[in-house]
């Protein structure tokens, strides 16, 4: 299975900031990587595809970037709505996998 | 508009079974692989199962393998997920989703996901 390590586990920002959020796979992936974002007691909802693709929807202040092993996510001008928990995902190989999540709270 | 819209859950006991459903609309749902989350209470995403929109090819978790049976009515426009044996560590939140691509079973992200359906596991 391949392990997914995501840093750090949660994080304190302020609206208006720039965060970063970083993803490590086990082996390489490629480009096999998806970004989710799941508010409290909701569904998850995909940000990013391919590592670094934007889906539809999703505001452009969310960037992905990264391929093999190392990934990023950076989300610039924090918003509130921006409070919830994030995960990257492999889709590289079965079992899919996820990263624990980064919990974002806005100060 | 895609909607997900998952069944089933409710409170069982270890050695129980139960069958969640997820019923489609809003794509075409024999085109898409379809997957099963889930999420322990607190905890993080843990990947279930997927079945090809062909029902030709299915994967499981090891930790769910030889007791859950993912399957698809195409016809009804339903996916469903057979849990046997069940465990307290089963308890999560199951959610149903499908994939962003035609065709594809494993190698592709979730664009859609269900609201969720609770499995409690509990004598």
């Amino acid at each position: 299975d391949i392990q997914m390590t995501q840093s750090p586990p949660s994080l304190s920002a302020s609206v208006g900031d720039r965060v970063t959020i970083t993803c490590r796979a086990g082996q390489s992936i490629s480009t096999f990587l998806n970004w989710y974002k799941q508010k409290p007691g909701k569904a998850p909802n995909l940000l990013i595809y391919a590592a670094s693709s934007l889906q539809s929807g999703v505001p452009s202040r969310f960037r992905g970037s990264g391929s093999g092993t190392d990934f990023t996510l950076t989300i610039t001008n924090l918003q509130p709505d921006d409070l919830a928990t994030y995960y990257c995902q492999q889709s590289y190989s079965s079992p899919l996998t996820f990263g624990g999540g980064t919990k974002l709270e806005i100060k | 508009e895609v909607q997900l819209l998952e069944s089933g859950g409710g409170l069982v006991q270890p050695g129980g079974s139960l069958r969640l459903s997820c019923a489609a609309s809003g794509f075409s749902f024999r085109d898409y692989a379809m997957h099963w989350v889930r999420q322990a209470p607190g905890k993080g995403l843990e990947w279930v199962s997927v079945i090809s929109g062909s029902s030709a090819s299915t994967y499981y978790a090891d930790s769910v393998k030889g007791r859950f049976t993912v399957s698809r009515d195409n016809s009804k426009k339903t996916l469903y997920l057979q849990m046997n044996s069940l465990r307290a560590e089963d308890t999560a939140v199951y959610y149903c989703a499908k994939v962003f691509s035609i065709a594809v079973v494993t190698d592709d992200a979730f664009d859609f996901w269900g609201q969720g359906t609770m499995v409690t596991v509990s004598a």
